[in-house]
């Protein structure tokens, strides 16, 4: 089991930019959410894809946008981008908990985006 | 709204000794609470959890962590610190509406030789 996979592990953009970040969730898994950690902070929450829907979304403009294919792999884009983007972006996988409530998220490495 | 406070930026301890790094926390109706760790360069990864049950959970690596309802406290625990231990340690509650994760943060444990 490969676990939750993201690809590049690191991108250099230039402001004004626009990038995509990729994330193969864990076998078995359907939901996959992003965020986004900014150096020495905890991940904040940036939204959660289930069934190729958006379902939640955390307090990020509309810069930031996503997508779900239907084999649940989701990709992350952001448009217009800002020195202050700068941060690693993590990819959690998990099953939308239909009633089941004991299941923990598994994360992926991240992807470091420096942008200049 | 949900929140959770880890007071502590950094925690040395001694390799051997037990470490203890602390979390409290804010939540409408049940708490579902989690540890997670965070070596360098790296993602994060699971170290235990809070549903129901026991108010002691044991984890991975020998860790384990006390819910106290009346203290709102998830403190995390372990009776003899390892070298090997030294990373970073979020504390996080799941919102039980969105699913979202809401994290502490942060910790860095810093176990000395």
């Amino acid at each position: 089991d490969a676990g939750v996979t993201q690809s590049p592990t690191h991108l250099i953009k230039t402001r004004g930019q626009q990038v995509t970040l990729r994330c193969s969730p864990k076998s078995g898994h359907d939901t996959v959410s992003w965020y986004q950690q900014a150096l020495g902070q905890g991940p904040q929450f940036i939204f959660q894809y289930y069934e190729e829907e958006e379902r939640q979304r955390g307090n990020f403009p509309d810069r930031f946008s996503g997508h779900q294919f239907p084999n649940y792999s989701s990709e992350l884009n952001v448009n217009a981008l800002l020195l202050g983007d700068s941060a690693l972006y993590l990819c959690a996988s998990s099953l939308f908990p239909a009633g089941d409530l004991n299941t923990e998220a598994f994360f992926g490495q991240g992807t470091r985006l420096t942008v200049v | 709204a949900q929140s959770v406070a880890q007071p502590e930026d950094q925690v040395n301890v001694a390799e051997g000794n037990p470490l203890t790094v602390k979390c409290t926390y804010s939540v409408s109706g049940n708490p579902y609470l989690f540890w997670y760790v965070q070596y360098p360069n790296r993602g994060l990864q699971f170290l235990l959890k809070y549903i129901t049950g026991d108010n002691l959970v044991k984890g991975s690596y020998g860790f384990e962590a006390e819910f106290n309802k009346s203290q709102t406290s998830f403190h995390l625990k372990k009776p003899s610190a390892l070298v090997s231990d030294s990373a970073l340690y979020f504390c996080a509650v799941r919102d039980s509406g969105t699913y979202k994760y809401i994290f502490g943060t942060g910790t860095r444990l810093k176990v000395l030789a």
